[in-house]
């Protein structure tokens, strides 16, 4: 059975630091997507990145940097100098190809960021 | 812009009664889902649909129903209201494409409340 973990419940960081989100995930399949998605309090969950079990390159995106490593089972997200706009739930998501589509989500990471 | 839309923001109902949560995509989307999201337990899957009047059940899917006559809607039934489906009710569609995972892209949500 598939599972995602983000041992981090909260967060709390000053305005400017930076920060790493964790994700560890458990799968069978050998191919396999993973997720993350940003949750800000207005409530709508907005996707940022997937990544495909084949492709263990890191990804950059302007402030945001994603770090895949199977070794581990990590899929670890970290924001650079962080800003208040970037306070919200971030949820891990993992899919299994032989699950049909179906998401598995971990809990969620609060992350709040203090001006 | 990729739309997808929930009926209501907020809604309280009383217990036993029969409550309908609607949501529609407008991206021509073959898969929706429905979840609900509880503080410390993430995204639980209820329900999901591949096509038109298909469908079947997540993880969590005692004490509701589905319906999905059309595309472009998915219909969460509680057919008797209690208090523990008080909760946040949040509906997904992707798309379908052949070896890969697509996003899911997330309705607003419906903050239900019942009493």
């Amino acid at each position: 059975a598939q599972k995602v973990t983000q041992a981090q419940t909260e967060i709390s960081v000053v305005e400017k630091e930076d920060v790493t989100l964790d994700c560890v995930y458990e799968t069978r399949d050998t191919t396999y997507y993973l997720f993350w998605y940003k949750q800000p309090p207005s409530g709508e969950l907005v996707f940022l990145i997937r990544r495909n079990s084949f492709d263990e390159q890191n990804e950059i995106s302007g402030r945001y940097s994603w770090n895949f490593q199977k070794s581990t089972s990590s899929f670890n997200f970290t924001i650079t100098a962080s800003q208040v706009v970037d306070s919200a739930v971030y949820f891990c998501a993992l899919n299994e190809v032989t699950n049909a589509g179906k998401s598995t989500f971990g809990d969620g990471t609060t992350l709040t960021v203090k001006p | 812009d990729v739309k997808v839309t929930q009926s209501s923001r907020y809604l309280v109902k009383r217990t036993g009664e029969k409550v309908f949560l609607e949501c529609v995509q407008d991206m021509d989307h073959e898969n929706m889902f429905w979840y609900r999201q509880d503080p410390g337990l993430g995204l639980r899957l209820i329900y999901f649909s591949y096509d038109v009047k298909m469908k079947e059940k997540g993880d969590i899917p005692e004490g509701y129903s589905v319906s999905r006559e059309k595309k472009e809607r998915f219909s969460l039934i509680l057919e008797s209201a209690s208090t523990n489906q008080t909760s946040m009710y949040l509906c997904a569609s992707t798309e379908s494409v052949l070896g890969r995972m697509s996003e899911q892209y997330f309705g607003p949500g419906t903050r239900l409340t019942v009493t």
